[in-house]
């Protein structure tokens, strides 16, 4: 079965600094993998998507992130952030193929100071 | 297209009432899924419809636990005598299925208080 790592439960940057939030999976083959926000009391929006071909994938709000299957990693980033960026992140994977259910972390909690 | 709704929005009950949920997907979005959020965790998986079939339901998914889609459209998730660790948000999600590229689009949630 796989799984999804999100090692760190809360980031805090200053409004304009660039941002990284990790992502790692577990899974034998390819996955398609997915970061999601969701604010406080609502629920989830999808940032973006990878399910193969470019590596480096572009997504709303001026998101990226970046599959590298050799650290099967997924870290979302973004060049500067903005205060309304504050929420919660989730990374989640799919196994290609099945029944597609994903698998989420627990995601890490945004701060953005001014 | 107005996304995928869910009513209602916040829910307090005490324990042993029973509670409905209702979630209705994007239309012409086949696929429907349950899931429920505790405070700090990301969505754990409950069950998921393909039109009107149950497909799948997790372990999460306790014989207290019912859902529904009866035509293939809206689905109701029930819970009988509720407890308090029932208490979390509960999310559906809809998604075309097949299209090679399965992607959730997510309700806002219902919060469900036990007292």
């Amino acid at each position: 079965a796989q799984s999804v790592t999100q090692p760190d439960i809360h980031i805090t940057v200053s409004e304009g600094a660039s941002l990284e939030l990790r992502c790692n999976y577990s899974y034998g083959a390819t996955p398609y993998l997915f970061w999601y926000v969701q604010s406080p009391g609502q629920g989830l929006q999808l940032l973006l998507k990878y399910f193969s071909g470019d590596t480096l994938v572009q997504g709303i709000k001026g998101f990226e992130a970046e599959f590298k299957r050799s650290q099967s990693s997924f870290n979302l980033r973004k060049p500067s952030v903005h205060w309304s960026d504050a929420a919660e992140y989730f990374c989640a994977v799919v196994a290609s193929g099945g029944s597609y259910i994903p698998t989420f972390g627990r995601g890490t909690s945004l701060i953005v100071h001014p | 297209d107005t996304g995928v709704s869910q009513d209602p929005r916040h829910k307090i009950t005490k324990r042993g009432q029973n509670v409905t949920f209702r979630c209705d997907p994007i239309s012409e979005h086949n696929r429907l899924y349950w899931y429920r959020q505790t405070l700090g965790q990301g969505p754990e998986f409950l069950t998921y419809f393909q039109n009107e079939a149950q497909l799948e339901k997790s372990r999460l998914l306790s014989d207290r636990f019912s859902a529904e889609r009866p035509k293939g459209s809206f689905s109701t998730l029930e819970i009988q005598r509720t407890e308090q660790g029932d208490s979390a948000m509960y999310l559906c999600a809809s998604s075309p299925f097949p299209t090679g590229e399965e992607t959730q689009y997510f309700g806002p949630g219902t919060r469900l208080l036990v007292l």
